[in-house]
């Protein structure tokens, strides 16, 4: 059972430049979730997605786009990356059953030089 | 003031002592809440959900003091393997948005 599988694992960009992160998730999971982690910043929100179809901005969506396709899947793209947006993201699904926890994907760690 | 803070640490402690975490938040409203480790360059993992009446896994005990509005985590008998980062997280009533806490860094010394 893979859980949620990030890719890729280590990127570099230039500034500029685009990139899509892709998730998936193979627990039949509702909702789905792109977390940024900075150091002193903890996790930030950036997109979430309570279904297939819906997505909604978090905390911190500018200078990104997300697009959930179908139930297993949701991407986060970065059209013109900046070196702020030097991070490790993560991608976390739920089921929608109570207060269940996130389950994180191993992240993805972005450097824009 | 932020929704949910937490003491950075390090907590440096000797293996077998006992060491505890708090966690503030300042949303009265907020109805869930969970601890999550997670280990240098590692995603995080969930740890324990805390209910309102405390609940033990193993050596882990977590308590809610919603007049207070803090959550906490006890561990005993620290081991070397629980070296980590302890994250606090919150949900807000009425909404599925996981507030995070910066983090507690605990260092258990052989």
């Amino acid at each position: 059972n893979a859980g949620v599988t990030q890719t890729p694992k280590f990127q570099v960009l230039k500034t500029g430049q685009s990139m899509t992160l892709q998730c998936a998730q193979d627990m039949n999971h509702n909702s789905m979730y792109w977390y940024r982690q900075d150091p002193g910043m903890g996790l930030r929100l950036i997109y979430y997605s309570a279904s297939e179809g819906t997505t909604d901005k978090g905390e911190v969506p500018n200078g990104y786009n997300v697009s959930r396709l179908n139930k297993r899947e949701f991407s986060l793209r970065l059209e013109s990356a900046a070196p702020s947006q030097t991070s490790v993201y993560f991608c976390a699904s739920r089921i929608e059953r109570g207060n269940s926890p996130l389950h994180f994907g191993n992240g993805t760690r972005l450097t824009v030089t | 003031r932020k929704e949910v803070e937490q003491d950075p640490g390090p907590f440096n402690v000797p293996e077998g002592a006992t060491v505890a975490f708090n966690c503030t938040y300042s949303n009265s409203a907020s109805q869930s809440f969970f601890w999550y480790r997670q280990d240098c360059r590692k995603e995080p993992k969930l740890l324990m959900s805390v209910y309102s009446s405390g609940n033990e896994d193993g050596r882990f005990t977590a308590q809610l003091n919603r007049a207070s509005q803090y959550i906490s985590l006890l561990i005993r008998d620290s081991k070397l393997s629980d070296s980590a980062t302890y994250l606090c997280v919150l949900i807000p009533s009425g909404t599925y948005k996981y507030i995070f806490g910066t983090g507690t860094r605990l260092k258990v010394l052989a």
